[in-house]
């Protein structure tokens, strides 16, 4: 089925240890997006990728690293993991924001990531 | 920039009664809007969105949203709760523009449903 693809599903981390978060669309849509998911306080946006080749800082960056790698995929790396980090991370595109008819982000199942 | 609140973190109806969810919405550019829910471990789920001059927009599950610009709300309803609509749900926001995009979330309302 067509979709968001993340992996891993699940991860348990040491504090420091580093790692990083695979996403895939086939949709071959233009803009991709990480969030971090905690309870009380929504999605909050990490970063995102408007294009191939672009990255930009969402709300909370702070300790983590993006790769547009081409079209299809977007990585997110934490590279000396804190327990701070423990959260249920999203993955996201979208097709281009000049096609309104077709507008919609489409959502990753997600990685449910733990630091100890 | 964009922002949404949502108005209680909680909302409980008995089933067959009235769903309404509350959303007001803060955006320096015509905004897009979006409903999104989410169950028990699982992904989120787009409920309908308003990319248009329609201002009241029909979901799934039998949701219904509407844009009212003059009170910056989209306030989300079902006219009878079933059981199975409990779970939690977010309204968001975009702009419509390059860089405007990003989806911006409220911190969500839980629904639950009593028989």
């Amino acid at each position: 089925n067509a979709g968001v693809t993340q992996t891993p599903k699940f991860q348990v981390l040491k504090t420091g240890q580093s790692m990083t978060l695979q996403c895939a669309q086939d949709m071959n849509h233009n803009s991709m997006y990480w969030y971090r998911q905690d309870p009380g306080m929504g999605l909050r946006l990490i970063y995102y990728s408007a294009s191939e080749g672009t990255t930009d800082k969402g709300e909370v960056p702070n300790g983590y690293n993006v790769s547009r790698l081409n079209k299809r995929e977007f990585s997110l790396r934490l590279e000396s993991a804190a327990p701070s980090q423990t959260s249920v991370y999203f993955c996201a595109s979208n097709v281009h924001w000049a096609e309104p008819s077709n507008y919609g982000y489409t959502f990753g199942s997600g990685t449910r990531l733990t630091v100890v | 920039a964009q922002s949404v609140t949502q108005l209680g973190s909680h909302v409980s109806v008995s089933e067959g009664a009235l769903v309404l969810l509350r959303c007001n919405y803060s955006s320096s550019v015509p905004p897009y809007l979006f409903w999104y829910v989410q169950y028990p471990n699982q992904g989120l789920q787009l409920l309908l969105k308003y990319t248009s001059a329609a201002t009241l927009v029909k979901g799934i599950n039998g949701f219904e949203a509407e844009f009212k610009k003059s009170e910056t709300s989209f306030h989300l309803t079902k006219p009878s709760a079933h059981m199975s609509d409990a779970a939690e749900y977010f309204c968001a926001v975009s702009g419509r523009s390059y860089n405007t995009d990003k989806l911006i979330f409220g911190t969500g309302t839980r629904l639950q449903v009593f028989p």
